[in-house]
C-alpha cells in the first residue's frame, strides 16, 4: 500500500519560490505504474491539478501554472518535489501529493496535504 | 483545455433521500471520469471510477452512470456519514476537476 507524506514551509513570502516535498513509502516512484502529481485547493475552493511526471516518459503542467511550475523526482530519495515561482496570495492552499488516475489505473492514492500561506 | 460543471452547488436532503449529482464536460470523454468524496480536512477520497465502477471498500449506495460528456454519481439512500462535497474529475485529457457539489443533511 502506497503512502505519500508532504513536507515543506508552511509560510511563503510574496514573490519567493514555494517548495514542497512529497515522500513516497510502500513502493517506488520509479514505478510506470502510476502518474505522481500535484493538486491543489484554496481553502474553502475546489480542486485544482498543478501537474504530473511519469516516469521515463515526462512531465505536465496545468497550462495556468505552467509558466512557474517545475516537478520532479529524486529517484535515490523516492520523493517527488514541486517548486512554484513568484507566488502570490492567490497561491496560499492545501497542496497534496497523489497518485493520479489513468486508464491504466483504478485506484489513486492521496497524501494528508499541507497548507501554505504566502504571506510578508 | 476540458471544463468540468458540476449541479448543484449545494444540495440539502434528509437522510434516506435519493440523491443525483450531475457533472458535464466540454468535450467527449468517453467514461474517463471518477467521483470523489472530500470531507472537511481530509484528502479527497475515490469512490468511483470509469463512470460507473465502484471503488473497492465504498457502499453499495454509492453509483455512476453516464458517457461522453453527461454523467451522474447516485446516492441511493442517503446517510448522515455521507455529508461532504462530491467532485468530478475527467482524465481523458489531463485531469480536471469540477467545482464540486456540498451535501447537507436537512
Amino acid at each position: 500500500q502506497l503512502q505519500l507524506q508532504e513536507s515543506g514551509p508552511g509560510l511563503v513570502k510574496p514573490s519567493e519560490t514555494l517548495s514542497l516535498t512529497c515522500t513516497v513509502s510502500g513502493g517506488s516512484i520509479s514505478s510506470s505504474s502510476y502518474y505522481w502529481g500535484w493538486i491543489r485547493q484554496s481553502p474553502g475552493k475546489g480542486l485544482e491539478w498543478i501537474g504530473s511526471f511519469y516516469y521515463g516518459i515526462t512531465t505536465f503542467y496545468n497550462a495556468s501554472l505552467k509558466s512557474r511550475v517545475t516537478i520532479a523526482v529524486d529517484a535515490s530519495k523516492n520523493e517527488l518535489s514541486l517548486n512554484l515561482r513568484s507566488v502570490t496570495a492567490a497561491d496560499t492552499a492545501f497542496y497534496y501529493c497523489a497518485t493520479l488516475m489513468y486508464s491504466g489505473t483504478n485506484s489513486d492514492f492521496w497524501g494528508q496535504g499541507t497548507l501554505v500561506t504566502v504571506s510578508s | 483545455d476540458i471544463q468540468m460543471t458540476q449541479s448543484p452547488s449545494t444540495l440539502s436532503a434528509s437522510v434516506g433521500d435519493r440523491v443525483i449529482i450531475t457533472c458535464r464536460a466540454s468535450e467527449s470523454i468517453s467514461d474517463w471520469l471518477a467521483w470523489y468524496q472530500q470531507k472537511p480536512g481530509k484528502a479527497p477520497k475515490l469512490l468511483i471510477y470509469r463512470a460507473s465502477n465502484l471503488e473497492s471498500g465504498v457502499p453499495s449506495r454509492f453509483s455512476g452512470s453516464g458517457s461522453g460528456t453527461e454523467f451522474t454519481l447516485t446516492i441511493s439512500s442517503l446517510q448522515p456519514d455521507d455529508l461532504a462535497t462530491y467532485y468530478c474529475q475527467q482524465y481523458d485529457r489531463y485531469w480536471t476537476f469540477g467545482q464540486g457539489t456540498k451535501v447537507e443533511i436537512k
